[in-house]
């Protein structure tokens, strides 16, 4: 069974510019959840979604933003990059919206320079 | 609000040694928890989790994991540390309510020593 895939792994963007990362859950799960990890705030929680709907958000800007397709794809944005920005985004799915048991990709590692 | 602490952000072992992480939590109502594995590199692979029932949780690789609700606590432990144990530990609280929105402590660096 394949696990969960981000793209890109890697991308490296100026201030100002927008981004678009990836992300496809293993089979059958409908939960998708997004986390960003920094050396100075560790992983925090971004948003998750659930049959399309956004069930959860955390404390982040609205330049932060996903969305979640009816194959249970997701993408997550960020506009207006600022450097504070440049860390691994973790992607995370799971069976249900409330089984906390989550599966991680390995992540996009953003840099903003 | 939610929050967990891990004390220890590094810590270093010999290899055939015992080991202990320790995870507080602060959380109003029944927390679930969580242990969470990160390889240089890799994304965070779940350990263990408790959610009720026996305190004693076991996971993969070996390790176990108690929940103590006296101390708000959730440590780690595994009998004998191999060196591929080497990796970023994280403890996690989540709820029933909170979905799959869950708060992690900043993490433990294990080191292994030969």
């Amino acid at each position: 069974k394949a696990g969960v895939t981000q793209t890109p792994r890697y991308l490296i963007k100026t201030r100002g510019q927008q981004v678009t990362l990836s992300c496809s859950p293993i089979s059958g799960h409908r939960s998708v959840s997004w986390y960003q990890q920094t050396p100075g705030q560790g992983l925090q929680f971004l948003f998750e979604y659930f049959s399309e709907t956004q069930r959860n958000k955390g404390n982040f800007p609205g330049r932060f933003s996903g969305r979640q397709f009816s194959n249970s794809r997701s993408e997550m944005n960020v506009s207006t990059l600022e450097l504070g920005d440049s860390a691994l985004y973790l992607c995370a799915s799971s069976l249900g919206q409330y089984q906390g048991e989550l599966f991680f990709g390995e992540g996009s590692r953003l840099t903003v320079l | 609000a939610q929050s967990v602490t891990q004390p220890d952000i590094h810590i270093t072992v010999s290899e055939g040694a015992s080991l202990e992480l320790r995870c507080n939590y602060s959380y109003g109502a029944t927390p679930y928890l969580f242990w969470y594995v990160q390889s240089p590199g890799q994304g965070l692979q779940l350990l263990l989790k408790y959610f009720s029932g026996d305190t004693l949780v076991q996971g993969i690789k070996g390790f176990e994991a108690e929940f103590k609700r006296s101390q708000s606590s959730f440590n780690l432990r595994k009998p004998s540390v191999h060196w591929s144990d080497a990796a970023e530990y994280f403890c996690a609280v989540g709820s029933y309510n909170a979905g799959n929105m869950l708060t992690f402590g900043g993490g433990t660096r294990l080191m292994v020593k030969p």
